[in-house]
């Protein structure tokens, strides 16, 4: 059970806008910043959105992120097959004082 | 180009010890602190521990506390994760990450080592 919830799955067709949400509380989406993650089959994950909505050098602009609350979302527009992969929500928890994961959303292009 | 390479995985019995090791290169590695992050086969991701740059600040999941020790050796660019009383749930790839600023975001990751608890 994961202090972070995200939907186990999601999937679209190429071209389409796909959202993937997190859900926290007070104690870590409420009051830090949320990060978001890529993991392709058999790699390493790999920084996909920090401080909520930024993108480091090398992302494309496709992908952005959003927070609201104790809750963030990430957004995928123009889908390719190339985003096929898991997608983890993470941020820092100040109650247990540890970052926390999300339990990961296998995203499927159709 | 910022490196990290993990050494030190492996196969070892219940209750046994195994000592984690994280080369890191491209980067000023003492201002930075570092993470340790694991995966079960075919689970999610697990936060396990982060240092500070100096060494002096560490955090540690409630599931390893106690059990597992993070430490660093600035001058050999060196991260390490000391796992005692293993257990059979610690079986995971072990990646380290660098944090991009501590208690934020992690930038940059090693590809992984295997450490398998079981008899």
């Amino acid at each position: 059970q994961s202090v972070l919830t995200q939907p186990p799955s999601a999937s679209g067709t190429p071209g389409q806008r796909v959202t993937i949400s997190c859900s926290g509380s007070s104690s870590n989406i409420g009051s830090n910043t949320v990060n978001w993650y890529q993991q392709l089959p058999g790699t390493a994950p790999k920084l996909l959105i920090y401080s909520n909505n930024q993108r480091p050098s090398g992302v494309p602009d496709r992908f952005s992120g959003s927070k609201s609350g104790t809750s963030a979302s990430l957004a995928i527009s123009g889908l390719q097959s190339e985003d096929e992969a898991d997608y983890y929500c993470a941020a820092w928890d100040g109650s247990l004082n540890g970052r926390v994961f999300g339990g990961g959303t296998k995203l499927t292009v159709l | 180009e910022v490196q990290l390479l993990e050494s030190g995985g492996g196969l070892v019995q219940p209750g046994g010890s195994l000592r984690l090791s994280c080369a890191a290169s491209g980067f000023t590695f003492s201002s930075y602190a570092m993470s340790w992050v694991r995966q079960a086969p075919g689970k999610g991701l697990e936060w396990v521990s982060d240092i500070s740059g100096s060494g002096g600040t560490t955090h540690f999941a409630d599931s390893v506390k106690g059990r597992f020790t993070i430490s660093r050796d600035n001058p050999r660019n060196t991260l390490y994760l000391q796992m005692n009383s293993l257990r059979a749930e610690d079986t995971a790839v072990y990646y380290c990450a660098k944090d991009r600023v501590f208690g934020e975001s992690l930038d940059y990751w090693g590809q992984g080592t295997l450490v398998t608890v079981s008899t």
